[in-house]
């Protein structure tokens, strides 16, 4: 399946985090979200054999990298307070068409 | 963008009952998926199903495309269907979207 850690971080504002994920075995677009308490996923940005291929409305302090592999980081520079969330990777084979697989997220409390 | 309203936001009901949670969007979707989410925040897929009729157990759904709705069907409901339920459309860009979900108590 899908693997991210770490599973939970407290980070203090202003500070820099990166959060991991291993896509599945033959995955390889894979897309991050951001989950705030109480509300559906976000989209924040996907990739697809290392490229970016589409981004929702998250500031540049976001940015990610897609390796090789297929696995993949997500990065956010400058933390607030307001990017306290879960945060879930998913992974698909291809394009995305054929349904995601998610992993069990990262709770980033930011203080 | 494509709009994903999901209802009923919250939804409680005694165990052995039936269920019926409906997924609006406001365009032609690509595929669709229904989701548990579970108290540790892992995303269970249900269903994929961009159109048509699936069953798995107890759990059911219809997704009828050309009036851009779907429906996840749970009968007699167990304490252990309890959390939030998620409707997710992947877009033209092959982007998914997510509604606010149904949170769902089951009571034993």
């Amino acid at each position: 399946g899908v693997t991210q850690s770490p599973t939970h971080l407290i980070k203090t504002r202003g500070q820099q985090v990166t959060l991991r994920c291993s896509s599945q075995s033959g995955h390889n677009t894979v897309s991050w979200y951001q989950q705030a308490l109480g509300q559906g996923p976000q989209f924040i940005f996907q990739y697809y054999r290392e490229e970016e291929n589409g981004r929702g409305n998250f500031p540049p302090r976001f940015s990610g990298l897609q390796f090789p592999n297929d696995s993949s980081e997500l990065n956010v520079n400058a933390l607030e307070l307001d990017d306290s969330a879960l945060y879930l990777c998913a992974s698909s084979p291809g394009t995305g068409a054929n349904g995601y697989t998610f992993g069990s997220g990262t709770r980033l409390t930011v203080v | 963008g494509i709009q994903v309203e999901q209802s009923p936001p919250d939804l409680i009901l005694q165990e052995g009952a039936n269920s019926t949670l409906r997924c609006n969007f406001s365009d032609s979707v690509n595929n669709l998926q229904w989701f548990h989410q579970n108290p540790w925040g892992q995303l269970i897929n249900l269903f994929y199903i961009p159109s048509g009729t699936k069953q798995n157990g107890r759990l059911s759904a219809t997704t009828v495309a050309t009036e851009r709705y779907s429906l996840l069907y749970i009968s007699s409901s167990q304490t252990t269907d309890s959390g939030v339920y998620f409707c997710a459309v992947l877009n033209r860009d092959d982007k998914i979207i997510f509604g606010k979900g149904t949170r769902l108590h089951i009571l034993p």
